[in-house]
């Protein structure tokens, strides 16, 4: 069945340091992916997402390539502030699902440090 | 910049009791979603609702739990007889039509304790 599998936390970094949270994926079909991000006291948003192999979804100065032969969709971001701290999750939608059951991982926390 | 909101943040109850759990999706959203996380593990699915129905519920929901829209606000989760179990994070979650996109709206959920 379809499952995703994400980078254990907590992941603490020092302010402008590189970002890498690795997720790997399992589908049936051909999904589309995604990363949430829960910031303290709030609700999961959507932080970018990929509907195809090769696409790069970004936002936030955050990006992830989806890759098909590799199966993953690893979240970079280049230079992470002490506002990125938050729990970030992996997602993936089967297109043959109905409605909107995703498919999460376990989420990874991150703490930046100023 | 409209939100979904769940009531309580927080509930602590005793096993066999009967719980339930308010959400508050935002207004022009016709799809409406719980999911759950315990403690460690993934967020999973339980149930999407569309149209005054479930639309599709996971092997988790079983008949202890129940889903109900029962005004044009609330979105409600009913745990019937509350086990051990069933302790975790509850998320309500709203889309603006079928989420193909997979953008779904989360609310900042609702802890569950049964002791």
């Amino acid at each position: 069945g379809d499952s995703v599998t994400q980078m254990e936390g907590p992941v603490t970094l020092s302010e402008e340091a590189f970002l890498t949270i690795n997720c790997t994926y399992t589908a049936t079909g051909y999904p589309s992916l995604f990363w949430y991000v829960q910031y303290p006291g709030e609700g999961l948003q959507l932080l970018l997402k990929a509907t195809k192999a090769d696409d790069k979804g970004s936002n936030k100065g955050f990006e992830a390539t989806y890759r098909k032969e590799t199966t993953s969709f690893h979240l970079e971001k280049g230079s992470v502030q002490v506002s990125d701290s938050a729990v970030y999750f992996c997602a993936l939608k089967d297109r043959g699902s109905t409605l909107g059951r995703l498919y999460f991982g376990r989420g990874t926390q991150l703490t930046v440090w100023p | 910049e409209p939100e979904v909101t769940q009531t309580p943040s927080h509930q602590v109850t005793q096993m066999g009791q009967e719980v339930i759990l308010r959400c508050v999706p935002i207004s022009n959203h016709l799809y409406f979603y719980w999911y759950r996380q315990i403690l460690g593990q993934k967020v999973e699915f339980l149930v999407s609702f569309y149209n005054n129905e479930i639309s599709e519920k996971s092997e988790i929901f079983d008949d202890q739990f129940s889903v109900e829209r029962p005004d044009g606000s609330n979105f409600t989760l009913k745990i019937r007889s509350t086990k051990l179990e069933d302790s975790a994070m509850y998320f309500c979650a709203s889309s603006e039509w079928d989420s193909s996109t997979g953008e779904l709206f989360f609310g900042e959920g609702s802890r569950l304790t049964v002791l």
